[in-house]
């Protein structure tokens, strides 16, 4: 079945490091791609998405680019702040309208100062 | 606009009662999806509707858990009898059904649910 495998967590980073979360998936047909941000206390918010292969998703400094040959969607940031810090899902949902999100099992994430 | 609205935030109930969570999905969305996250078990679909009609419930644990979605503004999501491991942060969604898998899914802040 459509699956989703991120990098366990947690990640410990200090402020301004590069951050990398990897996430691949298997899904039938060519899937949307999504990241999720859920910060302490609080629902999921989307952070990015992509819809087709080579497509880059980005938003507040993250990027993750939607890679068919490696079924990859990793999630990358040049600099990490401390408010950064979060839970963050990987997600897909197959190619046709009207279905659910599939999500990894989540990266924590901790930046310190 | 207001987002995906759940009630209530956080309730704390004895073993054995009934809970009763609620959502109000944003206005124009026909889908709606719940969900429920646990420490063990990550995110899990619970069941979801488009135009009010379940369509996947195969995620709902066992026969205590049961939901509804009368209209397009409302759905719940009813526990009967309650237990223990139903302790967990239960989550409503909704998206735009028509077009295609790219919809967002936007998510409520959550019903954290404490049973004792």
């Amino acid at each position: 079945g459509d699956s989703v495998t991120q990098m366990e967590g947690p990640v410990t980073l200090s402020e301004e490091a590069f951050l990398t979360i990897n996430c691949t998936y298997t899904a039938t047909g060519y899937p949307s791609l999504f990241w999720y941000v859920q910060y302490p206390g609080e629902g999921l918010q989307l952070l990015l998405k992509a819809t087709k292969a080579d497509d880059k998703g980005s938003n507040k400094g993250f990027e993750a680019t939607y890679r068919k040959e490696t079924t990859s969607f990793h999630l990358e940031k040049g600099s990490v702040q401390v408010s950064d810090s979060a839970v963050y899902f990987c997600a897909l949902r197959v190619n046709q309208a009207g279905t659910a999100l599939i999500f990894g099992k989540g990266t924590t994430l901790s930046v310190s100062s | 606009d207001a987002g995906v609205i759940q009630s209530p935030r956080h309730e704390v109930t004895e073993m054995g009662q009934e809970v009763t969570l609620r959502c109000k999905p944003i206005s124009g969305h026909n889908s709606l999806f719940w969900y429920r996250q646990t420490m063990m078990r990550g995110l899990e679909l619970l069941i979801y509707f488009n135009n009010n009609v379940p369509i996947d419930d195969s995620g709902m644990p066992e026969d205590r858990f049961s939901a509804k979605m009368p209209n397009a503004s409302f759905s719940t999501l009813k526990i009967q009898p309650s237990e223990p491991r139903d302790s967990a942060v239960y989550f409503c969604a909704s998206s735009l059904l028509a077009g295609f898998s790219g919809n967002t899914i936007y998510f409520g802040e959550g019903s954290w649910l404490t049973v004792v």
